[in-house]
């Protein structure tokens, strides 16, 4: 089955700079990546997605990668604010399941 | 998008006993699944619920521990039996839109405590 890993589990990063979160899968039947970001408490949410036939998709502050040949992607936050201090997961899978990695905690600091 | 609503949101619980978390959804959803998530941990699939047929279960979890009921598309329930402090965790319940695509969408979760 599919099994996704992400780094980093913790990052700390300066208001402004940008970040960088790395998941690898190893199905390469998956076909589906999206990313959630979720707060203290909260449910996770959905903050930006990817399929397989795109090698790239931004929103604004947010931008993800996928190498399908390398099964890998990235997540790539610029000008960082507090406001985007949270725990961030990546998943892969389709639309039978997805699989999410063990999440990176991100702490923007002002 | 869809809005999952989830009860209860937290309940502490005595050992030996059984909770039923309930989730509804507000629009017909093709694919529902329940997840499990430790303090500070990822999320793990329980299940799969599939309306009208039995659920499909992930390795390590078992029917007799998650009993999971589909009756129709919009709504589901999870039950977790014979609880020990360690089902003390967060259920998250999901569901898939057929369109405009696989995105998953989730409830807000119910906190569980066994004491």
């Amino acid at each position: 089955g599919e099994n996704v890993e992400q780094h980093p589990s913790t990052l700390s990063v300066q208001e402004g700079d940008s970040a960088v979160i790395k998941c690898t899968y190893s199905d390469s039947a998956s076909n589906y990546f999206p990313w959630y970001k979720q707060e203290l408490g909260k449910r996770p949410q959905l903050i930006i997605d990817i399929r397989s036939n795109v090698g790239e998709k931004k929103d604004q502050r947010i931008a993800v990668t996928l190498n399908k040949t390398a099964k890998h992607f990235s997540l790539h936050i610029t000008e960082t604010q507090p406001e985007d201090s949270a725990v961030y997961f990546c998943a892969a899978g389709g639309f039978q399941k997805l699989v999410f990695g063990t999440g990176t905690r991100l702490l923007v600091s002002p | 998008s869809a809005v999952i609503s989830q009860k209860p949101s937290r309940d502490i619980c005595q050992r030996g006993t059984s909770l039923t978390i309930q989730c509804q959804v507000d629009s017909q959803v093709t694919m529902m699944f329940w997840y499990r998530q430790q303090p500070g941990q990822s999320l793990t699939l329980i299940a799969t619920a599939n309306q009208g047929s039995e659920a499909t279960y992930e390795s390590g979890f078992v029917i007799d521990k998650f009993p999971i009921s589909r009756p129709n598309l919009t709504f589901s329930t999870l039950t977790v039996s014979n609880m020990s402090p360690e089902d003390s965790s967060i259920y998250l319940c999901s569901a898939n839109l057929e369109t405009p695509g696989t995105e998953a969408f989730f409830g807000q979760g119910t906190r569980l405590t066994v004491v």
